[in-house]
């Protein structure tokens, strides 16, 4: 079946650094990958998703490039900020002709200090 | 254009007795899915529904149970409710299946 799965938090940094947060993948087929965001207390928000080998998502400074050789999708910013902080998820759904169902990694934690 | 509400926010219930959680798509989308999220097991798929069909189910017992309206509203169903249900119950609709997913803000559902 298909799976994902993240690189264990939580993460602490400090303002400006960089950020990696690692994602990889199993699916067969082709997937189509997404980082979701979720603020305390709220529900998920898209933070950038990829339909394609290749393919790089992009959104509020984050990247994240579509990897198949390597089954990856990990997530980048340059320089993160307090309001960064939040949890993240590496998700996957089978493709368009396979429905919506989201297969989701465990979450990484990430606070960043001032 | 208003996003995907869900009510209610809070609820808290006792075990054995049964809880309908309600959801309304973004206007225009058909395709509506349910997940759990609990620190335990993290994001769970629950049930995907299109056009009042299920087309997906996740692996949860019998007693989770859900259906679509034909203005595309959701509504889950839990009966026989016991501790571990205690959860967050999200709802997260897209234009079409397999699109990206536009989550609503969730039901903190407490099993006491």
């Amino acid at each position: 079946g298909n799976s994902v799965t993240q690189m264990e938090g939580p993460v602490t940094l400090s303002e400006e650094a960089f950020l990696t947060i690692n994602c990889t993948y199993t699916a067969t087929g082709y997937p189509s990958l997404f980082w979701y965001v979720q603020y305390p207390g709220e529900g998920l928000q898209l933070l950038l998703k990829a339909t394609k080998a290749d393919d790089k998502g992009s959104n509020k400074g984050f990247e994240a490039t579509y990897r198949k050789e390597t089954t990856s999708f990990h997530l980048e910013k340059g320089s993160v900020q307090v309001s960064d902080s939040a949890v993240y998820f590496c998700a996957l759904t089978p493709g368009e002709t396979s429905g919506s169902r989201l297969t989701f990694g465990e979450g990484t934690q990430l606070t960043v200090n001032p | 254009k208003a996003g995907v509400t869900q009510t209610p926010r809070y609820l808290i219930k006792t075990r054995g007795q049964q809880v309908t959680l309600s959801c309304s798509p973004i206007s225009g989308h058909r395709s509506v899915s349910w997940y759990q999220q609990t620190p335990g097991q993290g994001l769970q798929f629950l049930f995907e529904y299109f056009s009042e069909t299920q087309r997906n189910k996740g692996n949860f017992p019998g007693r989770f149970s859900g259906r679509q309206f034909s203005n595309s509203r959701s509504e889950m169903n839990v009966s026989t409710l016991e501790l571990g249900d205690s959860a967050l119950y999200l709802c997260a609709s897209s234009l079409r299946a397999g699109d990206e997913q536009f989550f609503g803000p969730g039901t903190r559902l407490t099993v006491l």
